[in-house]
């Protein structure tokens, strides 16, 4: 079992503000990590799917970072909106299959 | 529109009942799982499968089996629900190291 850490458990943003937290995984045999953001009564969905060191990705107000040599990612929500409350799980790939961390919960107060 | 589909979104069981969960995807994906979730555990992944009656563990096995006789379908199975067993669960559909599609998911209840 991959040991992944997400950080901070869970934070409340006002509208308007922006945001960033972290995954942690182990760096040894990287092959991709997966961000997917899990709204209440939903499925996850899929965000990004990241392989390269130093890659960076974006999608509307929502980007990611990742660092494989060091095993980190940081995922960055611009002027939050209420819509962005959501839990966002990371995963790095390996062995065919993902590990999930217990994700960061984030809440939008408008 | 991709589709993965689950039985039930709900199920209420007793202990010591078979349980069958059902999943099915229409994307052509080699790779499906099978995941339960609780509060602060996140995702953890049960069984998973690579082909056609291919199957492997996942971080929890104990307790759970599962059948994928076909391609587009990948069952979870109970033998003997117990309580400890009442969770969210979640199967999901992929190709390759890509993306993962899930299902809606199933609330199971074990009384």
């Amino acid at each position: 079992i991959l040991n992944v850490e997400q950080s901070p458990q869970s934070l409340h943003v006002q509208e308007g503000d922006s945001t960033n937290f972290t995954c942690s995984f182990p760096s040894s045999n990287f092959y991709a990590l997966h961000w997917y953001r899990w709204e209440t009564a939903k499925s996850p969905e899929a965000l990004f799917v990241m392989t390269l060191n130093g890659d960076e990705k974006k999608k509307g107000r929502i980007s990611a970072t990742l660092n494989t040599k060091e095993g980190y990612s940081y995922l960055y929500i611009k002027g939050s909106q209420p819509e962005d409350s959501a839990t966002y799980l990371c995963a790095p790939w390996n062995d065919y299959k993902l590990s999930f961390g217990a994700g960061t919960t984030v809440t939008v107060r408008a | 529109d991709v589709k993965v589909t689950q039985s039930s979104r709900y199920l209420v069981k007793r202990t010591g009942e078979k349980v069958f969960l059902e999943c099915v995807q229409d994307m052509d994906h080699e790779n499906m799982f099978w995941y339960r979730q609780d509060p602060g555990l996140g995702l953890r992944l049960i069984y998973f499968s690579y082909d056609v009656k291919m199957k492997e563990k996942g971080d929890i096995p104990e307790g759970y089996s599962v059948s994928r006789e076909k391609k587009e379908r990948f069952s979870l199975i109970l033998e003997s629900a117990s309580t400890n067993q009442t969770s969210m669960y979640l199967c999901a559909s992929s190709s390759s190291r890509g993306e993962q599609f899930f299902g809606p998911g199933t609330r199971l209840t074990v009384l």
